[in-house]
């Protein structure tokens, strides 16, 4: 079975400082991780994917994620955060011997103060 | 770009009604996929499909049903809506194997009364 953990509902951070949303997952097999935003009134959008190769992964929007294995954490990151940045971030995780179902996190709220 | 575009934004219905809840996407993409978001748990996948007339129960089908008549169109049947099935509704579709992401509709938020 696999499985993803959000454990922050809430993440406060101020604009321009650093952010960091966690996620932890469980795999039986090796993991295809991606991330994904959520803007209000709207559908997911996809930011960035590690399928395999360099554990730190960059993607849209100046977001980047690092893959630890031994700590089985795929943690997204911004060196400088921004109001627009403010929405809600998902997490998701799927097997290698799952076939195409993804198990998506619960979500966490990203809000940046001016 | 890929488009996924759903039927409705806002749907109400009345308890005991049928609803059909359309999904399409113009990527060619084999895999189709039902979601309802609630806060606090995330996304849970109710069906998917990865080919014409074919689908998958996810991990909440109970009370839903899908069709698939044609690739690019993706149905989500409320049989006889309940007050518990007043939710976001997202459609997603992808290519097939592990590694593509999934590109996601502007989803329908349903009421049911």
């Amino acid at each position: 079975a696999q499985s993803v953990a959000q454990p922050e509902d809430q993440v406060n951070v101020a604009e321009g400082n650093p952010l960091t949303v966690k996620c932890t997952y469980s795999v039986s097999g090796n993991p295809y991780l991606f991330w994904y935003v959520q803007y209000p009134n709207r559908g997911l959008q996809f930011l960035l994917k590690y399928i395999t190769g360099d554990n730190l992964v960059k993607g849209s929007y100046g977001f980047e994620a690092e893959f630890n294995k031994s700590q089985t954490s795929f943690h997204l990151k911004k060196p400088s955060a921004l109001v627009s940045d403010s929405a809600l971030y998902f997490c998701a995780v799927r097997d290698d011997n799952a076939g195409n179902m993804l198990t998506f996190g619960g979500g966490t709220r990203l809000m940046v103060k001016p | 770009d890929v488009k996924v575009t759903q039927s409705s934004r806002y749907l109400v219905k009345r308890t005991g009604e049928k609803v059909f809840l359309e999904c399409v996407q113009d990527m060619d993409h084999e895999n189709m996929f039902w979601y309802r978001q609630d806060p606090g748990l995330g996304l849970r996948l109710i069906y998917f499909s990865y080919d014409v007339k074919m689908k998958e129960k996810g991990d909440i089908p109970e009370g839903y049903s899908v069709s698939r008549e044609k690739k690019e169109r993706f149905s989500l049947i409320l049989e006889s809506a309940s007050t518990n099935q007043t939710s976001m509704y997202l459609c997603a579709s992808s290519f097939r194997g592990s590694s593509y992401e999934q590109y996601f509709g502007p989803g329908t938020r349903l009421t049911v009364t």
